[in-house]
């Protein structure tokens, strides 16, 4: 199993750019979940979904869309780069009982200038 | 979901035990507690998780008092590999609040 696959995993935008970060999961997992993860701090929740077509947000979420229109993919969108969105961003996935853990992708490193 | 509270940092020797203790304050009836590890430049990796007692699985176990305000997590004989940031969490199906983590140094 490939588990947690992001794309890209390095990139550079100029500020008022917009892209798209890539996060699929191969293990049939309800819950996905986007943080991003700030030099010497933790990892701080932007946007999650408990299964397809249903998401919210988490501690962060100004400046991101997404959407999950299948149980394998949820793409995370930044409308409008600013540079204080420089950061690495992991995508995270669960079967979503109770207990269980979280599995991360690699990350995705942005920097925007 | 409420953030815990936990040491900035921690320094060992290899071949050491370390217990790194966690707070949870504001742990909710249905959370359970879970350690995550984290190496530069990856994502963070499940190490274990509980929700009252002790458990233990082939890397650490976990300490949970009866309260469940406290956690320990304790690594048995640790390496230079297990240098590392340690995350502990108060999770509910797979939502989870992460704190800045305890940075685990091992020396040699």
């Amino acid at each position: 199993n490939a588990g947690v696959t992001q794309t890209p995993k390095f990139q550079v935008l100029k500020t008022g750019q917009s892209m798209t970060l890539q996060c699929a999961q191969d293990m049939n997992h309800e819950y996905m979940s986007w943080y991003r993860q700030d030099p010497g701090m933790g990892l701080r929740l932007i946007h999650y979904s408990v299964g397809a077509g249903i998401t919210d947000q988490g501690e962060v979420p100004n400046g991101y869309n997404v959407s999950r229109s299948t149980t394998e993919d949820f793409p995370l969108r930044l409308l409008s780069a600013a540079p204080s969105q420089t950061s690495v961003y992991f995508c995270a996935s669960s079967t979503g009982d109770r207990a269980n853990e979280a599995f991360f992708g690699q990350g995705t490193r942005l920097t925007v200038v | 979901l409420a953030k815990t509270t936990q040491p900035i940092s921690m320094d060992s020797y290899e071949g050491q035990e370390v217990n790194i203790t966690c707070s949870h304050n504001n742990i909710a009836t249905n959370d359970y507690i879970t350690w995550y590890q984290q190496f530069p430049s990856q994502g963070p990796r499940f190490i274990i998780q509980g929700y009252k007692t002790k458990v233990t699985n082939e890397v650490a176990s976990l300490f949970i008092p009866a309260d469940r305000k406290s956690s320990t997590l304790s690594l048995p004989r640790v390496s230079l590999s297990d240098t590392a940031v340690y995350y502990c969490l108060d999770t509910n199906a797979g939502k989870s609040t992460f704190g800045d983590g305890t940075t685990l140094t091992v020396k040699p």
